[in-house]
């Protein structure tokens, strides 16, 4: 099985700054990673699939990069709607995995 | 909007059996492979199995696999997960979701004596 390790698991950061999360999968799974904003009482969403494309409707600000092994979530400039969970996603096999999560929080 | 509206949740005791259901009212599943995604409580989420179109490709989570049976009724436009043996460890919160794109609101599973 695919294990992904999302770091940093929680992060602390200003409205305005960058951030970028990050998840290593344990063998290469090409492009086929996804990323998740999950926010208390709301259904998951997802922000970026194919490891860089950016879904409909999400914001500018998010983006995505990487492939192989290694996966990155930047938000540009933090808003404060973006202050939530973030999850990566592999789904190149079964059985799909989730990164542990990284909950970013207002400093 | 399609919408995903699970349905089957509740309080039961260790061992026993539960049926997880999952339609979208008024629209179809189209050809996309279907998923159902749990998150315990402060815990993150987890992927638990997944089920291809034409069901000819299922997988599931090292977790749940034996115990747990996704299917889909395309016909009817509905997707289940049949939970035997459940353990306490399997009280969650309950998405159906669809491409791994679009999300139900959940159920809760809740498992306890």
């Amino acid at each position: 099985d695919v294990q992904m390790t999302q770091s940093p698991s929680s992060l602390s950061a200003s409205v305005g700054d960058r951030v970028t999360i990050t998840c290593r999968a344990s063998q290469g799974i090409r492009n086929n990673v996804g990323w998740y904003q999950h926010q208390p009482g709301k259904a998951p969403k997802r922000l970026i699939y194919a490891a860089s494309t950016l879904q409909s409707g999400v914001p500018s600000r998010f983006s995505g990069s990487g492939s192989g092994t290694e996966f990155t979530l930047t938000i540009g400039s933090l808003q404060p709607e973006d202050f939530a969970t973030y999850y990566c996603l592999q789904h190149n096999d079964y059985p799909y995995t989730f990164g542990q999560g990284t909950k970013l929080e207002i400093k | 909007e399609v919408q995903l509206v699970e349905s089957g949740g509740g309080l039961v005791q260790p061992g026993t059996s539960l049926r997880l259901s999952c339609t979208a009212p008024g629209f179809t599943f189209d050809d996309y492979a279907m998923h159902w995604v749990r998150q315990a409580p402060g815990k993150g989420l987890e992927w638990v199995a997944g089920i291809s179109y034409y069901s000819d490709v299922i997988g599931y989570a090292d977790s749940v696999r034996g115990r747990f049976t996704i299917s889909r009724d395309n016909a009817k436009t509905s997707l289940h997960l049949q939970m035997n043996s459940l353990r306490v460890e399997d009280t969650a919160f309950y998405y159906c979701v669809k491409d791994m794109y679009v999300w139900g609101q959940g159920t809760t599973v809740t498992v306890s004596s």
